[in-house]
């Protein structure tokens, strides 16, 4: 079965400082990985993913994120954080030997608040 | 404009009164599903559609029904709703490769009193 962990519940930061945002995974496969921020009141909005390739994916909003095979982890990151970006963060695996369910598995999710 | 539009936004409601959440895409996409949002849970699948009268059950579908007539429509219904379905909903869509992100709708407010 596959999962996500998202181990912290709240992530603060200085606006200006580096952000990042854990991600662990557990799949039988290759995983299909997925990064999505939620604001208030929205849906989840796509922020990048990564297939296949070259580890560090980059994606919207001057986020990436690396992937990392042998711990298992997909982390966001962010260079210089805005206050803008806080918001509600979603990793998400999808194992593409699964068949034709192109089911997410979720993490909980990461509260992101960045302070002025 | 590209989106996946759900209505309503909002409801309240008592136990027992039969209610549908609609969900319509206007990309063409193959692959709907709904999710349910709880805090502390993240999201989890109730069901999904690969096509047109293709649907099959995702991790929580008990007391919950879809259908799937046309492409673009894919409506949840709650036969008879309890207070355990109170919850926040999202419709979700994508093409049907596994690799494609999922569209989300801006969700739907469900409370059952």
């Amino acid at each position: 079965a596959q999962s996500v962990a998202q181990p912290e519940d709240q992530v603060n930061v200085a606006e200006g400082n580096p952000l990042t945002v854990k991600c662990t995974y557990s799949v039988s496969g290759n995983p299909y990985l997925f990064w999505y921020v939620q604001y208030p009141n929205r849906g989840l909005q796509f922020l990048l993913k990564y297939i296949t390739g070259d580890n560090l994916v980059k994606g919207s909003y001057g986020f990436e994120a690396e992937f990392n095979k042998s711990q298992t982890s997909f982390h966001l990151k962010k260079p210089s954080a805005l206050v803008s970006d806080s918001a509600l963060y979603f990793c998400a695996v999808r194992d593409p030997n699964t068949g034709g369910n192109n089911r997410l598995a979720f993490g909980k999710g990461n509260q992101v608040v960045v302070i002025p | 404009e590209a989106q996946v539009t759900q209505n309503p936004r909002y409801l309240i409601t008592v136990t027992g009164k039969k209610l549908t959440v609609t969900c319509s895409q206007n990309m063409n996409h193959e692959y709907m599903s709904w999710y349910r949002q709880d805090p502390g849970l993240g999201l989890r699948q109730i069901y999904y559609s690969m096509n047109v009268e293709v649907t099959d059950k995702g991790d929580v579908p008990e007391g919950y029904k879809v259908s799937r007539k046309e492409k673009r429509n894919f409506p949840l219904i709650l036969e008879s709703p309890s207070p355990n379905q109170t919850s926040l909903y999202f419709c979700a869509s994508s093409l049907s490769r596994a690799e494609q992100p999922q569209h989300f709708g801006d969700g739907t407010r469900l409370s059952i009193l």
